[in-house]
């Protein structure tokens, strides 16, 4: 069916306030992963998750970023205590199978402004 | 020195155009290659995926990997202004490790 969606597309917050970032897979699909990417520049992995499980989350750039996925789907990054240098899109990918020819599809992602 | 370099361009070709985008590595580790299209505002999506060394063709697109000398090009033969858009390359290191390093990404601007 449909894609990957993440909401809000659009998120503006003051510093200091607490955000989160939803992410909905392809249906099915195995692995979830998270990144930021930042204007002119490649995505940057944060993390990512087999079933409900977070594999890895090397990526996250300090201890004010987590993330869950509690039932195997449904993903949300959660940003603390935001600050100005946390602008940027975060985007969020999804696969069918782990490892291998792992084909990724991301999703529209979502534009974060601290001010 | 980044795990994976690539020109940031942009680039402008005319239309029918043979393009050329590269990426090079320093990571020996890495086994599987590349390469995403984003169009502007948008997420990336795959364009082709390799195994090790060699080339893959896909329609007017050919991925090459040179292992050896950790060089990987994507090829774009007969240029269309559709193809306009950010090209980033991505790699990974054996089967089964799902962490993907992507290299900042080429402008390509095809010129009708």
């Amino acid at each position: 069916g449909a894609g990957v969606s993440q909401s809000p597309r659009y998120k503006v917050t003051k510093r200091g306030q607490d955000v989160a970032l939803r992410c909905d897979p392809i249906s099915g699909h195995v692995s979830l992963y998270w990144y930021r990417q930042a204007l002119g520049q490649g995505p940057e992995f944060l993390t990512y998750f087999n079933y409900e499980a977070q594999q890895d989350k090397s990526g996250l750039p300090n201890d004010r970023f987590s993330a869950e996925r509690p039932e195997g789907s449904i993903s949300t990054l959660t940003i603390q205590r935001t600050e100005q240098r946390d602008s940027a899109m975060y985007r969020c990918a999804s696969s069918l199978i782990r490892g291998g020819e792992n084909t990724q599809y991301f999703g529209p992602g979502t534009r974060l402004t601290v001010l | 020195q980044k795990e994976v370099e690539q020109d940031p361009g942009p680039l402008s070709v005319p239309e029918g155009a043979i393009v050329s985008l590269n990426c090079t590595y320093s990571n020996s580790a890495f086994q599987y290659f590349m390469w995403y299209r984003q169009y502007s505002r948008k997420g990336p999506e795959l364009l082709m995926y390799t195994y090790s060394s060699g080339n893959k063709e896909d329609g007017r697109f050919t991925a090459q990997v040179d292992k050896s000398s950790k060089y990987i090009s994507l090829f774009i033969r007969d240029s269309q202004p559709s193809d306009s858009a950010t090209y980033l390359c991505a790699m990974v290191p054996s089967g089964g490790y799902q962490k993907v390093t992507f290299g900042i990404g080429t402008k390509l601007q095809v010129i009708p």
